[in-house]
This record gives C-alpha cells, structure tokens and sequence, in this order.
C-alpha cells in the first residue's frame, strides 16, 4: 500500500541554522508528492509540491527534490526564521485515488532566536 | 480568491448526539475531501465528492458520511459521537482532477470536542 514516513520530531534549530526533515515513501508507480505546514491553531497550507521524478519543488526559501531511486522528498531550507516554527507534513497523492492523500505523522519544528 | 471556509470553526458536543459540518471550496473546485487530525492516529483521509457523488472513500464506519451540493458546498455530518471522535476536522478542494498531480487546498478547520 501507499504510505509516508518522516523523521520523528519534535526538532529543535536556532535561527539561521541548516534545515533537513526526511521524508521517504512507498507507493505504486510514481504518486505526486507534497509538503503543507500547519500554523498553531490553524489548517494545513501547501508549502510546495513536485509531480515527477528530478523534479525541485520550492517556496518561501525551502526546497524539496522528487528522487525515485531513493523514494525521499525530503524539506531542506539554507537559513530559518522564527517564524517557520510549525509543524510540517509531508504527502502523497497515489496513482489511483488521486484525492486520497496519504500523510506522514508530522514534524514539529520549533526556532529559538 | 477566497480560500476553503469552514463552518463552525469550533463545536462541543455530547455522547450520542450528531453533528453537522460545513465546508466551501475554493471558486471553480469541482471536488472536496474530508480528512480527521487526531493526536494519537495523525491525518486521516475521510472520503472525497466530486459532482455530487461520493468518489473516494476512507476507512472509517459508517456514521461518517457527507454530501455535496450542487454548487460543490459539502457538508459532513456523524451520527452517534463517541468520545474518539474528538478530533480537528479538515476538508480540502481541488479541481477534481483523476491524476495524482491534483492539488488540494485546505481550509481552518473545525474543532469538534465531544463530552
């Protein structure tokens, strides 16, 4: 079946610091992949997304490569802020079912100034 | 553009009784799912509508169901509540499209506690 893992959390960065939150996945043929951010107290808001193999996904600073050989999408970001202090999800939209997406448990992310 | 709204956005309610949910999709989105956030299970995929008909379906009973309107509102409604239905519940909207690079926008969610 389809399914997503993220490293665990909860992770813990000082400002400006080097971001990395793995994520690998199992699914049949090759599923879009995605990574929404949830905000305290609010929805999921899509962070960005790649469709196919090779393909970078970026928003707002962070980055995210679609590597099939390694099944991994995993959320980098050169220098964080306070702000990107949220929880983090990363997502597949399988083949079959496309509306069905399947998340991983969760990155609690938290910045120290 | 307006984004996803969601009504209400926190509810309380006891054992037994039913609830109601609302969800707006995004102008043009054909299609709108349901998702359950809890603690302990993580996002939950519920079920999807696409032009008023139920195409995708989760593992959940069926006290859970939905349906949606002609001007693509849905709405969710569970019957029964147990004390594990507490739970943030999130619906999406997308164009509907049948390939994976679909994209769904969510909308605050409701809060539903029950008692």
């Amino acid at each position: 079946g389809n399914s997503v893992t993220q490293m665990e959390g909860p992770v813990t960065l000082s400002e400006e610091a080097f971001l990395t939150i793995n994520c690998t996945y199992t699914a049949t043929g090759y599923p879009s992949l995605f990574w929404y951010v949830q905000y305290p107290g609010e929805g999921l808001q899509l962070l960005l997304k790649a469709t196919k193999a090779d393909d970078k996904g970026s928003n707002k600073g962070f980055e995210a490569t679609y590597r099939k050989e390694t099944t991994s999408f995993h959320l980098e970001k050169g220098s964080v802020q306070v702000s990107d202090s949220a929880v983090y999800f990363c997502a597949l939209s399988p083949i079959q079912g496309a509306q069905k997406l399947v998340f991983g448990q969760g990155t609690r992310l938290t910045i120290n100034p | 553009k307006a984004g996803v709204t969601q009504t209400p956005r926190y509810l309380i309610k006891t054992r037994g009784q039913q609830v109601t949910l609302s969800c707006s999709p995004i102008s043009g989105h054909r299609s709108v799912s349901w998702y359950q956030q809890t603690p302990g299970q993580g996002l939950q995929f519920l079920f999807e509508y696409f032009s008023e008909t139920q195409r995708n379906k989760g593992n959940f009973p069926g006290r859970f169901s939905g349906r949606q309107f002609s001007n693509s509102r849905s709405e969710m409604n569970v019957s029964t509540l147990e004390l594990g239905d507490s739970a943030l519940y999130l619906c999406a909207s997308s164009l509907g499209q049948a390939t994976s690079t679909d994209t769904q926008y969510f909308g605050p969610g409701t809060r539903l506690t029950v008692l």
